[in-house]
């Protein structure tokens, strides 16, 4: 089946830093990868998604993701984090299944 | 476009009693619908989804239940609430590749 990984379960970067939170996907076939977003007490907003096609992949905010399939991996990028970025990650496969979800907190 | 709606946004509610947890979905027709539970600190859990009128998937046993009475109705359930269903809770619909469409969520704490 379907499912994703997120090994961190908590990130910390300063503001104005670059930023990679990782994922990882096991399936056999090309899967569809998602990434969102949760700001606290909310519900979840998509940041970007890839089905095919070019690996690199641009979202809002900033956020680019890159598939990697001899790494089954999804990892989510920004060059340059905001405060506002601080929320919680979640990477997810095309059967609505989630990872764990990141944490990210943004120092000053 | 579409929007989905969940309400209410916080219920406190004492162990033992039922719980109805309603979520509806605008701009759309048919579409595919999800509980999920997210526990504190916790991912998310998916519950139940339903692919049509009457028809519910349960994931995992539980104290809940869930209805889909009308294609954009989908309905939270439990008939006594235990302490351990405290938790947030999230509908949620599918679009076209499964991305996920998700509505603003309940904080459930059971006392």
């Amino acid at each position: 089946a379907q499912s994703v990984t997120q090994p961190d379960i908590h990130i910390t970067v300063s503001e104005g830093a670059s930023l990679e939170l990782r994922c990882n996907y096991s399936y056999g076939a090309t899967p569809y990868l998602f990434w969102y977003v949760q700001s606290p007490g909310q519900g979840l907003q998509l940041l970007l998604k890839y089905f095919s096609g070019d690996t690199l992949v641009q979202g809002i905010k900033g956020f680019e993701a890159e598939f990697k399939r001899s790494q089954s991996s999804f990892n989510l990028r920004k060059p340059s984090v905001h405060w506002s970025d601080a929320a919680e990650y979640f990477c997810a496969v095309g059967n609505m299944r989630f990872g764990a979800g990141t944490r990210l907190t943004v120092k000053p | 476009s579409q929007t989905i709606h969940q309400w209410p946004a916080t219920l406190v509610q004492p162990v033992g009693s039922p719980l109805s947890l309603e979520c509806t979905v605008e701009g759309t027709s048919n579409p595919n619908l999800y509980w999920y539970r997210q526990a504190a600190g916790r991912g998310l859990q998916l519950l139940f989804y339903s692919v049509g009128i009457g028809q519910i998937s349960s994931e995992v046993p539980q104290n809940l239940s869930a209805s889909r009475p009308q294609d954009r109705q989908f309905i939270l359930s439990s008939k006594k609430l235990l302490l351990s269903d405290s938790g947030f809770y999230l509908c949620a619909w599918a679009g076209t590749a499964n991305e996920a469409f998700f509505g603003q969520g309940t904080r459930l704490t059971v006392v």
